[in-house]
């Protein structure tokens, strides 16, 4: 089982829309996680973190996380076109290591 | 805002040569990683650093690979003895803790190396 695993995609959403990004992790001592954002032939972008069970609001960007399930995501709300990126997951496992996902492709189409 | 920043931005070498890519941190930050991403592949963990020494290192942190903090602001990764297959870009990353709230990481821009 991966440790970090997302849908590649890609997800392609219309303007306006909410996309909705998936993330698993299998570390079930996992404390912290991230979402990244990355353009292409760029570098990850923090764009939120989530550190307890519930849900994260920052602007458009909402982060749910449940522990229970081991399951993280991320919903952007009114999608716009330079929201179009790939969208990295990332969880500190308990020995303090980052792992990322795949990452998901998002498409915001306008 | 401060920025971890990273050079060169682009490197090309030949197999077998020596590579040193340079990080300056954060000012206040304490931990230091490198990751690296093959074009169209994953982030991928190869090391962590802290109060002077390695914590912890990926599988593919062999012993090609090393790091130093050689004073109290750059930290660089050398590769001994470049492969074709350590084609990639290499990022740089900073926290000022490793755990609660304050364990984000932060990137730089990263380094592209290309082995022919």
């Amino acid at each position: 089982q991966k440790e970090v695993e997302q849908n590649s995609g890609p997800l392609s959403v219309p303007e306006g829309a909410i996309a909705s990004l998936n993330c698993t992790y299998s570390d079930r001592g996992s404390q912290s996680f991230f979402w990244y954002r990355q353009y292409s032939g760029k570098s990850p972008e923090l764009i939120m973190s989530i550190y307890s069970n519930g849900d994260k609001e920052d602007g458009r960007f909402t982060a749910q996380l449940n522990k229970a399930s081991q399951y993280v995501s991320l919903l952007i709300r009114d999608s716009q076109p330079s929201d179009s990126a790939t969208y990295l997951c990332a969880v500190r496992n308990q020995g303090g290591k980052l792992i990322f996902g795949q990452g998901t492709e998002l498409s915001v189409k306008p | 805002e401060p920025e971890v920043t990273q050079t060169p931005s682009h490197q090309v070498t030949q197999m077998g040569q020596e590579v040193i890519l340079r990080c300056v941190p954060i000012s206040n930050h304490l931990y230091f990683y490198w990751y690296r991403q093959i074009l169209g592949q994953k982030v991928e963990f190869l090391v962590s650093f802290y109060n002077n020494e390695i914590s912890e290192k990926s599988e593919i942190f062999d012993d090609q690979f090393s790091v130093e903090r050689p004073d109290g602001s750059n930290f660089t990764l050398k590769i001994r003895s470049t492969k074709l297959e350590d084609s990639a870009m290499y990022f740089c990353a900073s926290s000022q803790w490793e755990g609660g709230n304050t364990g984000e990481l932060f990137f730089g821009e990263g380094s592209r190396l290309t082995v022919l």
